[in-house]
């Protein structure tokens, strides 16, 4: 298996614009994570999916941040208007039910607003 | 706000020593606790996790636990430059969000 496959790897744009990460679970893992990582706040979780449903999202920091699942396949996390303080690696993980608690992260993408 | 709490460091220890690392936490409903290691620019990636009182060893690491102060740590024995890296501390609930620390600067001095 491939393992969780994110993209773009690195994004820079600027304040006000639209951002779109994407997510690749591992094939058969019925949970996904999205976290994000600073310096100050460490790895912060944002949201998680079971099944492609959303189960808490009380780690988006606020309404400019959205996420789906439309299959198990594919999840998007957008950020919309885009603030410098957003700059950070955003990290997707998926796990199955069965793996006893080790989520598998992806390589993450590194987002810059300037 | 549920919080695990690790020194940031960096913690440098000489080739071959033991380097132990520390994570407290808050939520006393905290069933499960995770060491991740992460390289520089790299992912997580699992170490061990620990959910009863005690010690667990995997090869060259060990996790400790103690429910009642609230305090996890990992001992790496034999510490390689390899090591080098940040180690993450994670609680979890029994739910599966995940608390992370902001996680300890290892080097292992050569």
């Amino acid at each position: 298996d491939a393992g969780v496959i994110q993209s773009p790897r690195h994004e820079v744009t600027e304040m006000g614009q639209e951002v779109t990460l994407r997510c690749k679970p591992i094939s058969g893992h019925d949970y996904l994570f999205w976290y994000r990582q600073t310096m100050m706040r460490g790895l912060e979780l944002l949201i998680y999916f079971n099944n492609n449903v959303p189960i808490d999202d009380s780690g988006m920091p606020e309404d400019r941040f959205s996420a789906k699942m439309p299959n198990a396949s594919f999840s998007t996390l957008k950020i919309q208007p885009s603030e410098p303080r957003d700059s950070a690696v955003y990290f997707c993980a998926s796990r199955d039910t069965d793996s006893y608690n080790e989520q598998f992260f992806g390589p993450g993408t590194r987002l810059t607003v300037l | 706000q549920k919080e695990v709490e690790q020194n940031s460091g960096p913690l440098s220890v000489p080739e071959g020593a033991i380097a132990s690392l520390n994570c407290t936490y808050s939520d006393r409903g905290s069933q499960s606790f995770f060491w991740y290691r992460q390289y520089s620019g790299k992912s997580p990636e699992l170490i061990m996790f620990i959910y009863s009182n005690g010690d667990k060893e995997d090869g060259r690491f060990t996790a400790q636990l103690n429910k009642a102060s609230q305090y996890v740590s990992l001992l790496i024995r034999d510490s390689q430059p390899s090591d080098s890296a940040t180690y993450l501390c994670a609680a979890n609930s029994g739910t599966y969000k995940y608390i992370f620390g902001t996680g300890t600067r290892l080097k292992v001095l050569a």
